[in-house]
């Protein structure tokens, strides 16, 4: 993998569905794995850094996982929230992937 | 802290004139990045300073962009002549001291070239 990419490109889950995404990265030279939230006509907000083989990482609702030797890492989010909804980026260094954009209908 | 400060927040600007984006990173950060978000390609990063030396240039379009830092608080993006397909929002980020830690961004500049 020469590019962060990242799945699926879009996901619309009723309120109170818990769900997950995928970035997958290159783990060769492989330093960190950020994952951002960015909402409509704001800028992306960090949600979490990784560095280490199994890292894991939890804020509130929103976890998520890492695997260096394979180069992906989840994002999970359970019992989802219409404020959840926005664009989940995930950068390896200076890579961005280009979103899960997540859309949580009441 | 203010966070990082981008201005103008929206420029409109005509074919073939010089556009000047501004931004001011947050106080002690070492590292600075220009990205260009587009809906066809994403979030593009365009350069990296690390202590005020551009270190990355490779996503710099063409020779119409220009970056510069002439010190710790403050760099600009310029483009000389702006073209229709420029048109994008352009963010600043800093980070504290390198390239893989986390990026704080600015609001953003979004440009409208005629």
């Amino acid at each position: 993998i020469l590019n962060v990419e990242q799945s699926p490109q879009s996901l619309h889950v009723q309120e109170g569905d818990s769900t997950n995404f995928t970035c997958s990265f290159p783990s060769s030279n492989f330093y960190a794995l950020h994952w951002y939230r960015w909402e409509t006509a704001k800028s992306p907000e960090a949600l979490f850094v990784m560095t280490l083989n199994g890292d894991e990482k939890k804020k509130g609702r929103i976890s998520a996982t890492l695997n260096t030797k394979e180069g992906y890492s989840y994002l999970y989010i359970k019992g989802s929230q219409p404020e959840d909804s926005a664009t989940y980026l995930c950068a390896s260094d200076m890579r961005f992937g280009a979103g899960t954009r997540l859309t949580v209908k009441p | 802290d203010a966070g990082v400060i981008q201005s103008p927040r929206h420029e409109v600007t005509e074919m073939g004139q010089e556009v000047t984006l501004r931004c001011k990173p947050i106080s002690g950060h070492n590292s600075l990045f220009w990205y260009r978000q587009t809906m066809m390609r994403g979030l593009e990063l365009l350069i990296y300073f690390n202590n005020n030396v551009p270190i990355d240039d490779s996503g710099m379009p063409e020779d119409r962009f220009s970056a510069k830092m002439p010190n710790a608080s403050f760099s600009t993006l310029k483009i000389q002549p702006s073209e229709p397909r420029d048109s994008a929002v352009y963010f600043c980020a800093s980070s504290p001291r390198l390239a893989w830690e986390t990026q704080y961004f600015g609001p953003g500049t979004r440009l409208l070239v005629l």
